[in-house]
């Protein structure tokens, strides 16, 4: 497609609740990221795939945050039993190459009450 | 962790006049990019500059990086209303994936 589509646009979800969180990058682009951002803060990284390989994973907050790219292609965001702190919008964004910008979706912003 | 700093947090101009934000960051680089963030909106790719890049162009946008200081600077010439927005450094620290590491930003108002 044209560009980053993340799906869906907004999220309520109760506390305790598992959410799955879709990003479709850019035809193409081999790389794709997952950013975290709280409210009035920069983005922080969560994971990055290369094509279906999860290579660095570093940024999860916890053992309930899952992300996967089977086929290299679409990536789920898997949160599982929602907490309060995890509120935020979940930005995903693909790059053509390592060293190239950013291509980012509009976001899901997620809301745990 | 965020690596970048931003300066000032919140710049309030008029139309016409020029933006300036600066940007200051803790490691060696690969290269800096900046990004404009619409209220609720994604981040929008701006302008990327390489290590062994000192100034760089585009449109009114003008960038310049000392990776001496380890700083960078992000002018917007001739401000428009339409300039309103948040603005985030981040930097590419040659992790060979290309992770970037945000800033908390500036958040920039133009009135007309």
């Amino acid at each position: 497609g044209a560009g980053v589509s993340q799906s869906p646009r907004y999220k309520v979800a109760k506390r305790g609740q598992d959410v799955a969180l879709r990003c479709d990058p850019i035809s193409g682009h081999v790389s794709l990221f997952w950013y975290q951002q709280a409210l009035g803060q920069g983005p922080e990284f969560l994971t990055y795939f290369q094509n279906e390989a999860q290579l660095d994973k570093s940024g999860l907050p916890s053992d309930r945050f899952f992300a996967e790219r089977p086929e290299g292609s679409v990536s789920t965001l898997k949160i599982q039993r929602t907490q309060q702190e995890d509120s935020a919008v979940y930005l995903c964004a693909s790059s053509l190459a390592p060293g190239h910008g950013y291509t980012f979706g509009s976001g899901t912003r997620l809301t745990v009450v | 962790s965020q690596q970048g700093e931003e300066d000032p947090q919140a710049l309030s101009i008029q139309e016409g006049e020029n933006a300036t934000m600066n940007c200051s960051y803790k490691t060696s680089i690969n290269n800096l990019q900046w990004y404009r963030q619409n209220s609720g909106r994604g981040l929008v790719h701006l302008i990327l500059i390489r290590s062994n890049e000192r100034e760089k162009h585009s449109g009114r946008l003008r960038v310049t990086l000392d990776t001496s200081k380890k700083s960078s600077s992000l002018l917007i010439t001739a401000s428009r209303a339409a300039d309103t927005a948040s603005y985030f450094c981040a930097t590419d620290a040659n992790s060979g994936y290309s992770t970037l590491t945000f800033g908390k930003g500036t958040m920039l108002l133009v009135s007309p």
